[in-house]
Parts: structure tokens; C-alpha cells; sequence
């Protein structure tokens, strides 16, 4: 079964840093791109970075670029989103979602999902 | 970038009803690359959709997608309880967007 859990979301000042992680079980991680995708409260859905599944290939969104860095350890199975800059229009929940195979750049669809961190920017 | 529409915002209908919600794009979707995801709340979204008519693992054949071009649509045939959620279209064609969702409610 495919379980992906997101940590460590939380409150952060305006300017502040924060870095996501998301460990998965259930499949072979280093062979699937992976996805960032955000929710903003009582929003919908907006696509924020990929990597490709040997982590060579990054993509970001044009509202994070030079800000936020996906990053992935294959051998932990796990994801990453290190967040600098943070304003508050980058509070939303976050979640992490596996591409449905290695070499998705943010032109792929999602098949699996965690259940998503809260990110809060506020002073 | 392309903009995805959907309609309605919420469709109103009771168990056992058939819910059709439209997905419109600003230009071709390429290839079809176009998803529906299914979100309750307080939940992840679930894939429904991929391809425009590709049935994801475990999604029961009430829900059918279908279309191409800039014109696709997402049906389920007789509403179930708990198919009582948010829908969004997204496409993969040409970098990724997402449609503002459908909300399904019951009546």
C-alpha cells in the first residue's frame, strides 16, 4: 500500500524558513517523480515543484522559484521542500503526491497523495 | 498557461441522481492529459481520472470521464453518499493547472 506523511509544517514570520519532508512506503521511490502541490484555506489546488526520480530534474512553479527547493534521498525514501523567503501567501496545506512515473516535471498527473501539513505565514 | 474552467460551481442533487460536471480549457489540451481528482474534506484528493477516460486503480465504473480538445466532462452515473465532495479538472499537457472545482452537494 502506498502511504506518503508529511511533517514539518507549522507557524512561521513573514521572511522566515521552514523545510517540509515526506516519507514514503509502499513503492519503489526512486522510480517515480514526485510532487509538491498546495492549498491555500478555502482554495483550490495549485502545483508547486517536481523532481524527477533520480533527482536530477527540478521544477518549480513561478511563484516559488528562488525561493523554495525540492530535493529527494532515495536511499530514505523521503522528499523534501526547503521554503526560504516564506510570505503569506505561501500559507496553505501542503501536500506531497507520487507522478505517475520517473521523468514527470510538472506535466504529469498525481496517483497517490499524503493527507498534507499546514504551513502558516503570519506575524 | 492554460486556464481551466469548470462548471458549475455546485451541482445540488440527491443519492442516486446522475452528476454530469464540465471541465473547459482556454486551448487544447494536448493528447488529452486531462485528470479529475476527488476531494472530501479534511482529505487528500483522491485520483479519479487520468487520460480523460482512464478509470484510476479502485474508482468504481459509476464514474466516467470523457471529451478532447478543450471540452471535457466527468460523470457519475448514480450518485453515492459518499460521492458527496469537491471535483477538480486538471491537465498535464502543457505544465500543469488546475480548475477552481465542482462542488457536489447533496439536495
Amino acid at each position: 500500500e502506498v502511504q506518503l506523511v508529511e511533517s514539518g509544517g507549522g507557524l512561521v514570520q513573514p521572511g522566515g524558513s521552514l523545510r517540509l519532508s515526506c516519507a514514503a512506503s509502499g513503492f519503489t521511490f526512486s522510480s517515480y517523480a514526485m510532487s509538491w502541490v498546495r492549498q491555500a484555506p478555502g482554495k483550490g489546488l495549485e502545483w508547486v515543484s517536481a523532481i524527477s526520480g533520480s533527482g536530477g530534474s527540478t521544477y518549480y512553479a513561478d511563484s516559488v522559484k528562488g525561493r523554495f527547493t525540492i530535493s529527494r534521498d532515495n536511499s530514505k525514501n523521503t522528499l523534501y521542500l526547503q521554503m526560504n523567503s516564506l510570505r503569506a501567501e505561501d500559507t496553505a496545506v501542503y501536500y506531497c503526491a507520487k507522478d505517475e512515473g520517473p521523468y514527470c516535471g510538472g506535466d504529469c498527473y498525481s496517483d497517490y497523495w499524503g493527507q498534507g501539513t499546514l504551513v502558516t505565514v503570519s506575524s | 498557461e492554460i486556464v481551466l474552467t469548470q462548471s458549475p460551481g455546485t451541482l445540488s442533487l440527491s443519492p442516486g441522481e446522475r452528476a454530469t460536471l464540465s471541465c473547459r480549457a482556454s486551448q487544447s489540451v494536448s493528447s488529452s492529459y486531462l485528470a479529475w481528482y476527488q476531494q472530501k474534506p479534511g482529505q487528500a484528493p483522491r485520483l479519479l481520472i487520468y487520460g480523460a477516460s482512464s478509470r484510476a486503480t479502485g474508482i468504481p465504473d459509476r464514474f466516467s470521464g470523457s471529451g478532447s480538445g478543450t471540452d471535457f466532462t466527468l460523470t457519475i452515473s448514480r450518485l453515492e453518499p459518499e460521492d458527496f465532495a469537491v471535483y477538480y479538472c486538471q491537465q498535464y499537457g502543457s505544465s500543469l493547472t488546475f480548475g477552481p472545482g465542482t462542488k457536489v452537494d447533496i439536495k
